[in-house]
């Protein structure tokens, strides 16, 4: 199994700029979330769907970022314009249906705004 | 509001002290309880899990963890750790209805040679 994909890996862009983040959860796995970590303010979790619908967006930090959902293999994380105090690492995760609850994490964006 | 306390930010420990991570969680229902690692530079990976039954956890790498359910805590050990422990551990918890976890903080732990 391959795991959560995140692309890309690293993203450095100009503030004002649009940043699309990407991720593939592991087949199979119905929920998905969005993380974004920082020093000063941790783990915080931004929204996360479930069987493709978003459930919880109250995480999002303002109508800059928007996150969709189309199939249950792709998820995407839009942040339009960039600011530099969005500089984070962006973790996807994924957890499969039934009572399990884990989630398992994908290996992360680190993007930087200047 | 619910949320999960972890009073230790940093923690120094030689290699084969014994460690003790506290955490604590506010909800007075059903809860289900984890513990992640992160690695320097990895992703976050489960250490151990709590969902009913024996509240003495046992995860992988020689952690374990014990559920206090008087207490709200779920405080994680290891009797001798290594320098590869060196990491960032995080609690979260789980209430009833939906797959949503709720983290702490983190404590940060370096284990000297």
């Amino acid at each position: 199994d391959a795991g959560v994909i995140q692309s890309p890996r690293h993203e450095v862009t100009e503030m004002g700029q649009e940043v699309t983040l990407r991720c593939k959860p592991i087949s199979g796995h119905n929920s998905l979330f969005w993380y974004r970590q920082t020093m000063m303010r941790g783990l915080e979790l931004l929204i996360y769907f479930n069987n493709n619908v978003p459930i919880d967006d109250s995480g999002m930090p303002e109508d800059r970022f928007s996150a969709k959902m189309p199939n249950a293999s792709f998820s995407t994380l839009k942040i339009q314009p960039s600011e530099p105090r969005d500089s984070a690492v962006y973790f996807c995760a994924s957890s499969p249906s039934g009572f399990s609850y884990e989630q398992y994490f994908g290996p992360g964006t680190r993007l930087t705004v200047t | 509001a619910q949320s999960v306390s972890q009073h230790n930010h940093h923690v120094i420990l030689s290699e084969a002290a014994s460690l003790e991570l506290g955490c604590n969680y506010s909800y007075g229902g059903t809860v289900n309880l984890f513990w992640y690692v992160q690695y320097p530079g990895q992703h976050l990976q489960l250490l151990l899990k709590y969902f009913s039954g024996d509240p003495l956890v046992k995860g992988i790498k020689g952690f374990e963890a014990e559920f206090i359910k008087s207490k709200f805590s779920f405080n994680l050990r290891k009797p001798s750790v290594q320098w590869s422990d060196t990491a960032e551990y995080f609690c979260a918890f789980r209430t009833g209805g939906g797959n949503k976890l709720t983290f702490g903080t983190g404590t940060q732990l370096k284990v000297e040679l």
